[in-house]
């Protein structure tokens, strides 16, 4: 099975921050991978698709970049509604693996 | 809009089983894969289950150990997943999911079921 590594696990932020969440796969995924927000309550959002494409209606701070075993997903300028939970996901090979999750709170 | 809704959620003990099921709309459902997705409490997302269009190729989570069955009926453009021998670890949050395969990804999702185990 693919594994899939986040980091941070959690991460402190003050609005207008610039933040960074990295997810590295245990092999190579090409591009088949996204990023998802979660809010408690909530069903969760994809933000991001092929690594890099962003999905409609998602704002322009948010982007991703990468290929092959290391992503990131950046936040340019946090707004208090992106404090949330963000999960990488890999659709490269069943089982179908998210990374561990980073919990996004404001400082 | 297209939309996904889960039921079939509830408290059941340990053993016991229980059927979920989705129900699309505002889509052709028949066109794409599908997925169950869940979160434990206090924990990540989990991928559980996905079956293709046509229901020739289903692949589970390791963790289920053959307890869980996926199934569809898109003549009724609904998802099913059948879990039986229920155990504590298996209570959270259920997602059903529509899946644009594996450059699109994991795009729709239903607001989720609650699963309860325990004695």
């Amino acid at each position: 099975d693919i594994q899939m590594t986040q980091s941070p696990s959690s991460l402190s932020a003050s609005v207008g921050d610039r933040v960074t969440i990295a997810c590295r796969a245990s092999q190579d995924i090409r591009k088949d991978l996204g990023w998802y927000q979660h809010k408690p309550g909530e069903a969760p959002k994809r933000l991001i698709y092929a690594a890099s494409t962003l999905q409609s209606a998602v704002p322009s701070r948010f982007s991703g970049s990468g290929s092959g075993t290391e992503f990131t997903l950046t936040i340019s300028s946090l707004q208090p509604e992106d404090f949330a939970t963000y999960y990488c996901l890999q659709q490269s090979t069943y089982p179908y693996t998210f990374g561990q999750g980073t919990k996004l709170e404001i400082k | 809009e297209e939309q996904l809704v889960e039921s079939g959620g509830g408290l059941v003990k340990p053993g016991e089983s229980l059927r979920l099921s989705c129900a699309a709309s505002g889509f052709i459902f028949s066109h794409f894969n599908m997925n169950w997705v869940r979160q434990a409490p206090g924990k990540g997302l989990e991928w559980v289950s996905s079956i293709n269009s046509n229901s020739d190729y289903i692949s589970y989570a390791d963790s289920l150990k053959g307890r869980f069955t996926i199934s569809r009926d898109n003549a009724k453009s609904s998802l099913s997943l059948q879990m039986d021998s229920l155990r504590a670890e298996d209570t959270g949050v259920y997602y059903c999911v529509r899946d644009r395969g594996y450059y699109y990804g994991l795009d729709v999702w239903g607001h989720g079921t609650t699963v309860t185990v325990s004695s």
